[in-house]
């Protein structure tokens, strides 16, 4: 069974401060997503990473792929509040077209 | 509008009755996902649409969960004799085709009694 796993679930940090989000999968991809979610809102697309070693950065957010580790990190430089939110990254497997999605990181910052 | 269009926004039924939900996805979008999310959960994967191809019906839960497209036009989710389990926003997504970056409507939010 494919399975997407993120790590903290939860996430509590200060403005101003730096974290680091984890996500690995348990199949061969060369293709993942991070999304944002508001709450009471639908998905957001933040980023694509499409080979290995992938780095794509959009203001403080930071994500990055390895997939010969089936790693992918999402990086928080000097949080703001407005970052508050949870954050999803999906895989699709080489073979298929079906994304799996990871459980999700709740993260909360606080002023 | 540009985006993916979900109806009804809310929906709440008896316990036993049947449901459909209705995304039409963004105009020229091969692709079209259906998801259910359970409150505090992730997503959980339903259905698959991909052109005229076969879907991938791989998630759905049970026989009471069904899902038609035509084409690469409006796609509708039918929920028969609808449980309380079944209780979750339903989300569908679309992209120009599979393994594009998915563009998410604003889901249905399903309470049964």
């Amino acid at each position: 069974e494919l399975k997407v796993e993120q790590n903290p679930l939860f996430l509590s940090m200060q403005e101003g401060k730096n974290y680091t989000i984890y996500c690995n999968y348990s199949t061969t991809s060369d293709r993942l997503y991070w999304y944002r979610q508001d709450p009471g809102k639908s998905l957001e697309s933040l980023f694509v990473l499409l080979s290995n070693g992938a780095v794509k950065q959009e203001g403080r957010l930071m994500a990055s792929l390895d997939t010969k580790a089936r790693l992918s990190t999402l990086h928080i430089t000097a949080a703001v509040h407005d970052l508050s939110a949870t954050y999803f990254c999906a895989v699709v497997p080489l073979t298929g077209n079906q994304f799996y999605f990871g459980t999700g990181t709740s993260l909360t910052v606080i002023p | 509008g540009a985006g993916v269009s979900q109806s009804p926004s809310n929906k709440v039924t008896e316990k036993g009755k049947d449901v459909e939900l209705r995304c039409d996805p963004i105009s020229g979008h091969t692709a079209l996902y259906w998801y259910r999310q359970r409150l505090g959960q992730g997503l959980e994967f339903l259905i698959y649409f991909q052109g005229n191809s076969a879907p991938d019906k791989s998630g759905l839960p049970s026989d009471r969960f069904s899902a038609e497209r035509t084409g690469e036009s409006v796609s509708t989710l039918t929920i028969q004799r609808t449980q309380q389990e079944d209780s979750a926003v339903y989300l569908c997504a679309s992209s120009f085709r599979g393994s594009q970056p998915q563009h998410f409507g604003d889901g249905t939010r399903l309470s049964i009694l």
